[in-house]
């Protein structure tokens, strides 16, 4: 079993809708969370972090911890086209002030059309 | 451009030959990550640098794998004898490891960058 499920998707969404992501995880010791975003042949780029449980909210995007279920998301609100790409989870335990390695999802492939 | 930048960005090659990346981080960022992606996963850590010294390799990186930060600055990948199952996206992400806490108290997270990558392909 992987450290960091992730469904691949593809999911499929109208121009508009809410889009829900999801990971779950099985190593308590995470506590940094975060969200890229990777558009195809290109490297990941960081949408969202979140450390510890509790929500986040930046613009469109909201990112949600739950760490007792060991559960995260991202929400994107009035989903564009551009915002197809493909999300990668990540997350990384406590090393004290640092982040260290990043252990991601395999990625969940959104595409949102017009 | 400021980023992180990877060369070559492409690279075909024959198995069993030696192939090298070069990664440039962002200035003056003191950590560098090297990570490999295939085809519908995600990012899988290799190793990492902060500064010159590698503090950490993944069970990944066999000993065909090797990689380098001479002066602390850009660093290379080399995969000696390649085979086809190190075809792959290489990636490397770099951050600056923060000094303490930030102004609040909270702890202060470092943010990775990730270059363009290179796409490697084993024939």
């Amino acid at each position: 079993q992987k450290e960091v499920e992730q469904d691949p998707g593809p999911l499929s969404v109208p121009e508009g809708a809410i889009v829900s992501l999801n990971c779950t995880y099985s190593n308590s010791a995470f506590q940094y969370f975060m969200w890229y975003r990777q558009y195809s042949r290109k490297g990941p780029e960081l949408l969202m972090y979140t450390y510890s449980s509790g929500n986040k909210e930046d613009g469109r995007f909201t990112a949600q911890v739950d760490k007792s279920s060991k559960y995260i998301s991202l929400f994107i609100r009035d989903s564009q086209p551009s915002d197809s790409a493909t999300y990668l989870c990540a997350m990384s335990d406590d090393r004290g002030s640092t982040l260290g390695r990043l252990y991601f999802g395999r990625g969940t492939q959104l595409t949102v059309w017009p | 451009d400021t980023g992180v930048s990877q060369n070559p960005r492409h690279k075909i090659t024959k198995r069993g030959q030696n192939v090298t990346f070069r990664c440039d981080p962002i200035s003056e960022h003191n950590r560098l990550y090297w990570y490999r992606q295939t085809l519908g996963q995600g990012p899988e850590f290799l190793t990492y640098f902060q500064n010159e010294a590698q503090l950490e390799k993944s069970r990944l990186l066999s000993d065909r794998f090797s990689a380098e930060r001479p002066k602390g600055s850009f660093s290379t990948l080399e995969i000696q004898r390649t085979e086809q199952g190190d075809s792959a996206m290489y990636l490397c992400a770099s951050s600056l490891r923060p000094r303490g806490r930030g102004g609040t108290g909270m702890i202060v997270a470092e943010t990775q960058y990730f270059g363009p990558g290179t796409r490697l392909l084993v024939l």
